[in-house]
């Protein structure tokens, strides 16, 4: 099945500084990768997701980018802020009924 | 407001009794599905159901049962649960396609002693 990896597990960044967190997965089948913004406590929520036809998608302060060829996917966030400090999580649909398989969740830590 | 509701939000119990997390929503989405959050081990699928009686096994369905009888409600059952599935269980609906553009409920700590 799919293999979805993220990395870094645990990126600290000034407040300001831009953020990349970077997920590669295994299935070159793969055509839908979303990403995910955990805050404690509550459930995770989608914040950008990306079709493999497309190589990039802004939304604001948010991006995320695909390259298919090296199988690996990115979400950028500039300008961060405090409440940017979450666990994101990535994903990548996969096999029978387009199902997701999630990474482990990076944890970003915005300092002020 | 869209929404899926999860309840409980936190459950204490002991190994062997039955026990049901009741999971709804109010979007009219065909696509729902349970996940199992754990320390280190990210977010990983017990079941999901395309439509109305169907249902179908995710990554790690063992100890789990489900049902989808109407479509607002996909409630997860545990027939004899054990401490391993000590955990904490997020249900999510869609309007698309299987997992695209998942709306995840606010979880259910569960402690299986």
């Amino acid at each position: 099945g799919e293999n979805v990896e993220q990395h870094p597990s645990t990126l600290s960044v000034q407040e300001g500084d831009s953020a990349v967190i970077k997920c590669t997965y295994s299935d070159s089948a793969s055509n839908y990768f979303p990403w995910y913004k955990q805050e404690l406590g509550k459930g995770p929520q989608l914040i950008i997701d990306i079709r493999s036809n497309v190589g990039e998608k802004k939304d604001q302060r948010i991006a995320v980018t695909l390259n298919k060829t090296a199988k690996h996917f990115s979400l950028h966030i500039t300008e961060t802020q405090p409440e940017d400090s979450a666990v994101y999580f990535c994903a990548a649909s996969t096999g029978r009924n387009n199902r997701l398989a999630f990474g482990k969740g990076n944890q970003v830590v915005v300092i002020p | 407001e869209a929404q899926v509701t999860q309840n409980p939000r936190y459950l204490i119990t002991v190994t062997g009794k039955k026990l049901t997390v009741t999971c709804s929503q109010n979007m009219n989405h065909e696509y729902m599905s349970w996940y199992r959050q754990d320390p280190g081990l990210g977010l990983r699928q017990i079941y999901y159901s395309m439509n109305v009686e169907v249902t179908d096994k995710g990554d790690v369905p063992e100890g789990y049962k489900v049902s989808r009888k109407e479509k607002r409600n996909f409630p997860l059952i545990l027939e004899s649960p054990s401490p391993n599935q000590t955990s904490l269980y997020f249900c999510a609906s869609s309007s698309g396609t299987a997992g695209e553009k998942l709306l995840f409920g606010s979880g259910t700590q569960l402690s299986v002693l």
